[in-house]
């Protein structure tokens, strides 16, 4: 069935790394995409998407390129801070007729300064 | 501003009794779902609806129960049937007019239930 996998985590680097958050989906076709971040006590934002093959979505220096390929959704930011230290979900979604989210398990990111 | 408001944000329960979580949104969204978050665990799907007067059960829908009577609200109700209730219980909304798939969900922030 439809599912995404995500990198285990905990994700831990110092300030002014490289991130990077491996996604990759298993579905027959081309869903939307995206990813959240969850910071603690609160609730998923959303923070990029991308709805075709090839498309890169972006936000807050944070950049994934929809890799049809590869099935693969890789989220990248070239400087992390200690505000990035947030738990990051995959996910995707058809895109006609209803369909739900499909969420990865979530990947924690931890910024040390 | 438009959003999702969940209330209380902190809510703590007696063994054996029933609480009803708050969802409201003014987005005019036509589709509401409630999650389920354990300590560093993903997100799991207790009961979604699609639109008012309907809704659907999601992976873990034993022991809770959830109405649609209005297209802003969707409570959600912990029952005594909830064995293990204690988490973090999140809403979100989505537009569901056909064609609009590729949208995504907006969260609100969340209750963090505990039973004492």
């Amino acid at each position: 069935g439809d599912s995404v996998t995500q990198m285990e985590g905990p994700v831990t680097l110092s300030e002014e790394a490289f991130l990077t958050i491996n996604c990759t989906y298993t579905a027959t076709g081309y869903p939307s995409l995206f990813w959240y971040v969850q910071y603690p006590g609160e609730g998923l934002q959303l923070l990029l998407k991308a709805t075709k093959a090839d498309d890169k979505g972006s936000n807050k220096g944070f950049e994934a390129t929809y890799r049809k390929e590869t099935t693969s959704f890789h989220l990248e930011k070239g400087s992390v801070q200690v505000s990035d230290s947030a738990v990051y979900f995959c996910a995707f979604r058809w895109s006609t007729g209803f369909q739900k989210l499909v969420f990865g398990t979530g990947t924690r990111l931890l910024v040390s300064p | 501003d438009g959003g999702i408001t969940q209330s209380p944000k902190y809510l703590f329960r007696k063994e054996g009794q029933n609480v009803t979580l708050s969802c409201e949104q003014n987005l005019n969204h036509d589709a509401m779902y409630w999650y389920r978050q354990d300590p560093g665990q993903g997100l799991r799907l207790i009961y979604y609806s699609q639109i008012v007067n309907d809704f659907q059960k999601g992976d873990i829908a034993e022991g809770y129960s959830v109405s649609r009577e209005k297209k802003e609200s969707f409570p959600l109700t912990v029952t005594s049937a909830q064995k293990n209730p204690t988490a973090f219980y999140l809403c979100a909304s989505s537009i569901d007019t056909v064609g609009q798939g590729a949208a995504g969900y907006t969260f609100g922030s969340g209750t963090r239930l505990t039973v004492v």
